[in-house]
């Protein structure tokens, strides 16, 4: 079967970097991605990786690594609005290709 | 205007009633889906439609029905509540069934009592 795994919960404190690790276990891989879920909101779309290496969208990096079943989200110059859950995500393999979700981390920006 | 709306945001019911949740994108995406979130924040996948046919349907009580009208639309129909479908159940839609990006549904916390 299909696995991801990551962190249930990470801490840290304003203006500082956090890496949320996520490990897979898949049939077939289609890319990782990361979603970011505030308490009482919808998850929303950060960040996907197809390729090894190193993906930049501002403060937020994803970093993939095929050999060795493994990405990372990198938070940079955090700020308390970062205090939420992250989600790494994979697609199945096979016809339908769903998307199999990590059990999300939960992180907690403190002053 | 909003993307993904699903309605109602807030629904609190008895056991053994049946419910409906409406959900409708206007991104002109092709695949839809239908999450449960429990209380841990697992994301769990029921229901996939794509182009109002149904490819994903996970191991889910056959009390839940999806219900496609045409692409844009995906509702979800649950009869018999029992207290364990309380959850907060997401709308998704990407624009086709292997994309990588999901654009999701504010949320509809059911709470059965």
């Amino acid at each position: 079967g299909q696995s991801l795994e990551q962190p249930s919960e990470v801490t840290a404190v304003e203006g500082a970097i956090v890496q949320i690790n996520c490990t897979y276990q898949t049939s077939g891989f289609y890319g990782l991605s990361w979603y970011q879920q505030h308490d009482g909101g919808a998850p929303t779309f950060l960040s996907y990786n197809a390729l090894d290496g190193l993906e930049e969208t501002g403060r937020f990096s994803s970093f993939l690594s095929r050999s060795d079943s493994y990405g990372y989200l990198l938070l940079q110059e955090l700020q308390m609005k970062d205090s939420a859950s992250y989600f790494c995500a994979s697609r199945e393999a096979g016809n339908n290709r769903k998307l199999i979700w990590g059990l999300g981390t939960s992180l907690a920006v403190n002053p | 205007d909003t993307a993904v709306s699903q309605t109602p945001k807030y629904l609190v019911t008895q056991m053994g009633n049946d419910k409906s949740i409406k959900c409708e994108q206007n991104l002109g995406h092709d695949t839809m889906y239908w999450y449960k979130q429990d209380s841990k924040k697992f994301l769990k996948i029921m229901f996939s439609y794509n182009n109002k046919e149904l490819i994903i349907n996970e191991t889910v009580p056959n009390r839940f029905s999806p219900k496609s009208p045409d692409k844009a639309h995906l509702n979800l129909h649950i009869n018999s509540l029992e207290l364990g479908d309380s959850a907060v159940y997401f709308c998704a839609s990407s624009q086709g069934t292997g994309d990588t990006e999901a654009f999701f549904g504010q949320g509809t916390r059911l709470t059965v009592v």
